[in-house]
């Protein structure tokens, strides 16, 4: 069965510092990949996905970067936070062609202060 | 662009029938799916609409209707561990879901 490990589960971090949030799959090949980030009380935001080693697509300008090094590894970073970056980190992960229903890790509560 | 609309809070008792509304505003998309996400957790995949009507899942339904730009999830014999937010999201033209912000379910005894 698949599986989907995301860490660390909270962070605090000061602003101006890097920030790296790792997500791995387990359990199936080539999934479409994505990061999301959540404030309280609200839907999702989508801020990265990715189809492919390599290949990753930003879906809005912001302080943020994603990679893909391996095929079942997605790393959320940035080089200085703002205290705009806190919220709710989720990675998510689907079956190529079947958006629609995605699997999400267990979320990371990032808070900057 | 692509909007949802859901009711911020329903309130339901339990053993009884509720369902949670969303209306939409959009250019194209693919389908409708419904997602729950308990205090703390992350979502969790209930049911798709690619095609218009209900499809069933056990307790839990959920309607499209394209015409109206509209949709529902339906669920049955409330239980208190259906507490939860409840959350419509369109897949859109480039295959990515659109979220709405959220039902948030409250099931008194």
């Amino acid at each position: 069965s698949q599986t989907i490990h995301q860490w660390p589960a909270t962070l605090v971090q000061p602003v101006g510092s890097p920030l790296s949030l790792e997500c791995t799959v387990e359990g199936t090949s080539n999934p479409n990949l994505y990061w999301y980030r959540q404030a309280a009380g609200r839907g999702l935001q989508l801020l990265f996905y990715s189809v492919g080693i390599g290949q990753i697509s930003s879906e809005v300008p912001q302080n943020l970067s994603a990679s893909r090094p391996q095929d079942r590894q997605f790393i959320l970073s940035s080089k200085k936070l703002l205290l705009s970056d806190s919220g709710f980190y989720l990675c998510a992960w689907s079956v190529s062609g079947t958006s629609y229903e995605q699997y999400f890790g267990p979320g990371t509560r990032l808070t900057v202060t | 662009g692509q909007s949802l609309e859901q009711p911020s809070e329903v309130t339901a008792v339990e053993g009884t029938i509720v369902q949670i509304n969303c209306t939409y505003q959009t250019s194209g998309f693919y389908g409708l799916s419904w997602y729950q996400q308990h205090d703390g957790g992350a979502p969790t995949f209930l049911s798709y609409n690619g095609l218009d009507g209900l499809e069933e899942t056990g307790r839990f339904s959920s309607f499209l209707s394209r015409s109206d730009s509209y949709g529902y999830l339906l669920l049955q014999e409330l239980q208190m561990k259906d507490s939860a937010s409840y959350f419509c999201a369109l897949m859109d033209s480039n295959y990515q879901l659109i979220w709405g912000a959220g039902t948030k379910l409250i099931i008194k005894p």
